[in-house]
């Protein structure tokens, strides 16, 4: 079974509107954590958030957001006031057990976002 | 502060032959990870180095692949000899050892896409 799943084929979204990336995870451990990648046409991953599965609170990090809903295991990002840099790939996550650093990442297959002027 | 540099960033080689890449992580971190991108695919987690040593090689598709980071600073990733599927974009992390810090980050070079031709 996919752990994480990432089903949008492609997102199109108008600049400075909100855009929501889907995320659903799969896992039976109940420490984990979630991070969403962007990849730009440079290649390079880059971070955006970090969702850990004990947070009480949804993640933010500038125009950035996570949706994080425990009991449908789904961690949508989302984006707000969308500009044309955010056109890219994004990639959902997870690391399980949650706090080891020698546990690895388990990506999702991407979703391209395309931001219209 | 320099972040994860890839070398090359793009090769071409015919089935058969040998490639070499090459990881600089980011200076004082531990962590070192491969990772792998078929077209289309998930990216999927090839090995950890902690350090020098290897901490999880569970990725390794097969013995034609080796990797080693001598002195626990960059990381090489052998193909020999590389056959077609070996075709992808391969990406290297590194993260500092923070044990207990769920969020871990590892952050990402910008990939070294491999074709076999």
């Amino acid at each position: 079974a996919q752990k994480i799943t990432q089903t949008q084929p492609g997102m199109f979204v108008q600049e400075k509107e909100a855009v929501t990336l889907d995320c659903t995870y799969d896992t039976s451990d109940p420490s984990y954590g979630l991070f969403w990648y962007k990849q730009p046409s440079s290649g390079e991953m880059i971070f955006l958030i970090y969702q850990g599965s004990y947070d009480q609170q949804n993640a933010t990090e500038g125009r950035y957001s996570l949706n994080f809903q425990k009991a449908r295991k789904s961690a949508n990002l989302v984006i707000s006031a969308s500009q044309l840099g955010d056109s890219a790939m994004y990639f959902c996550a997870m690391r399980e057990p949650r706090g080891g650093a020698n546990s690895k990442l388990t990506f999702g297959k991407g979703i391209t976002l395309s931001v219209r002027p | 502060e320099a972040g994860v540099t890839q070398f090359p960033s793009h090769s071409v080689i015919e089935k058969g032959q040998t490639v070499t890449l090459r990881c600089d992580p980011i200076s004082g971190h531990d962590n070192l990870y491969w990772y792998r991108r078929v077209m289309g695919k998930e990216i999927k987690f090839l090995l950890h180095f902690v350090k020098e040593s290897k901490q999880d090689e569970s990725g390794m598709p097969n013995n034609r692949f080796l990797a080693e980071r001598t002195g626990g600073t960059y990381s090489t990733l052998k193909v020999q000899p590389a056959e077609l599927e070996d075709s992808g974009v391969y990406f290297c992390a590194s993260s500092q050892d923070v044990w207990g810090s769920g969020a871990n980050v590892l952050t990402f070079g910008a990939g070294s896409r491999l074709t076999v031709l």
